[in-house]
């Protein structure tokens, strides 16, 4: 059964801080991993990894992705309470389906 | 004007009611999707479509059933509602040609079964 699972689950920092947020899966079919934000409303699209290795920059947000061990990571450095939200990682299949299957989310805090 | 709606963004129900969540996008997108989201377990699909005549089961179908009216139309229903069906529930759409494969979420529609 495919797993996507994000650690932590929720974290609490304060501006200025840097963090990184984990997403791990274990796919059949894997063609990308796409990571999103969701404020109090529907999810935004942040970023989409397909290779290995190769830095997505947005900002302060920036996100890379190793096929070999199976992770992603998100980093966003000096924070913002902006920031507050929930960052949820997918993975896209491949093949005609390509369903995007979720995580549960990392809930993160930013305090003044 | 958002390119993804959804009616109604709340609604409260009984246990046992039929109830249809509607969803429209005026981005000429052939996919669409219904998701459920419960706190700490992120969205699960829970059918999609590719286009009009197409339609199939996410991870969780059990107890809902949907219908694409149309190309800009998707409609979720839950045919006797029960009360772990009380969930946020999205709507999105995403373009099959598009490099990114980014899905484009609704407001979202918040139900509650008592």
């Amino acid at each position: 059964e495919d797993k996507v699972v994000q650690s932590p689950l929720s974290l609490v920092v304060h501006e200025g801080d840097t963090v990184t947020l984990n997403c791990s899966y274990e796919v059949t079919n894997f063609r990308s991993l796409l990571w999103y934000k969701q404020e109090k409303k529907a999810p935004t699209f942040l970023f989409m990894l397909t290779s290995s290795g190769i830095e997505k920059k947005s900002g302060r947000l920036s996100s890379i992705l190793d096929k070999k061990e199976l992770f992603s990571i998100l980093n966003i450095t000096a924070t913002q309470t902006g920031d507050s939200a929930v960052y949820l990682c997918a993975f896209l299949s491949s093949g005609s389906a390509r369903q995007l299957t979720f995580g549960s989310g990392t809930q993160l805090t930013v305090l003044p | 004007d958002a390119d993804v709606t959804q009616t109604p963004r709340n609604r409260i129900t009984k246990t046992g009611k039929r109830i249809m969540l509607e969803c429209s996008q005026t981005k000429g997108h052939d996919r669409m999707y219904w998701y459920r989201q419960d706190p700490g377990l992120g969205l699960r699909l829970i059918y999609y479509s590719f286009d009009v005549k197409d339609i199939n089961k996410g991870e969780i179908s059990d107890g809902y059933s949907v219908s694409r009216q149309a190309q800009a139309k998707f409609s979720l229903s839950l045919e006797s509602a029960i009360p772990n069906q009380t969930a946020l529930y999205f709507c999105a759409t995403s373009d099959p040609v598009s490099s990114y494969n980014e899905q484009f979420f609704g407001p979202g529609t918040r139900l509650t079964v008592l």
